[in-house]
């Protein structure tokens, strides 16, 4: 198994809601990570979780609140967004900080 | 500090053109290079990397080479199809034990059109 896979694909949300976006691999990556992409510019590194502990958080608002269960999944859990926060999620995994990233598909969130 | 800077796009190209996207980087030593691609709707996937100088990476048509010299790494294909129209990313990976935080150019999206 090669691939990063989130779930759901799309999600749409209201302010007052709480939802979670989950993220799940099987390469034996120890590293992953969330980032958010807004249209036309690059990602935007979130979170890193590195051997189940988490490592970087690049000032993300409590809004988002990342848990990472075991070594195959990461979970992002979202409560009171902006429509600001509306945006790609992305989910990725390496093996180590240097080595190539696999990403995941995405997850569109839409915060209405 | 490492940076990585990348031509603007959009770069419209008919299909069989040449495609050079341009990617130069200032870092500290000889870190290794990447090229990701997003299609449309899709997240990011790893293209091509070099892991030292005049090395060539290549996948799909593409190729880049390790340019120390001009710290470059500039991206290539000899003929385009529409199926290439995408986002493409020049990244610079992490450097130094404990550290993650990759650095991605502005992205070039590019059109190829039939």
């Amino acid at each position: 198994d090669t691939e990063v896979t989130q779930t759901p694909k799309h999600l749409v949300m209201g302010m007052t809601n709480k939802k979670s976006l989950k993220c799940e691999q099987h390469m034996g990556h120890r590293a992953m990570y969330w980032y958010k992409q807004k249209a036309k510019k690059p990602p935007e590194l979130m979170f890193v979780y590195s051997y189940e502990k988490l490592s970087i958080n690049e000032s993300v608002p409590s809004r988002f609140s990342p848990e990472c269960p075991n070594s195959s999944l990461l979970n992002l859990h979202l409560h009171a967004l902006q429509p600001e926060d509306s945006a790609l999620y992305l989910c990725a995994s390496s093996l180590t900080g240097a080595g190539g990233y696999t990403f995941g598909s995405g997850t569109r969130l839409t915060v209405v | 500090g490492n940076s990585v800077t990348q031509m603007e796009g959009p770069v419209t190209l008919s299909e069989e053109a040449f495609l050079t996207i341009n990617c130069t980087y200032t870092a500290t030593g000889y870190p290794s290079l990447f090229w990701y691609v997003q299609y449309p709707g899709e997240g990011l996937q790893l293209l091509l990397k070099a892991t030292k100088a005049d090395d060539k990476g290549s996948n799909k048509g593409f190729e880049a080479t390790y340019r120390k010299e001009t710290t470059s790494f500039h991206l290539e294909k000899g003929s385009v199809q529409v199926s290439d129209s995408a986002v493409y990313f020049c990244a610079l990976p992490p450097q130094g034990s404990g550290t993650y935080k990759y650095i991605f150019g502005t992205g070039t999206r590019l059109k190829v059109l039939a």
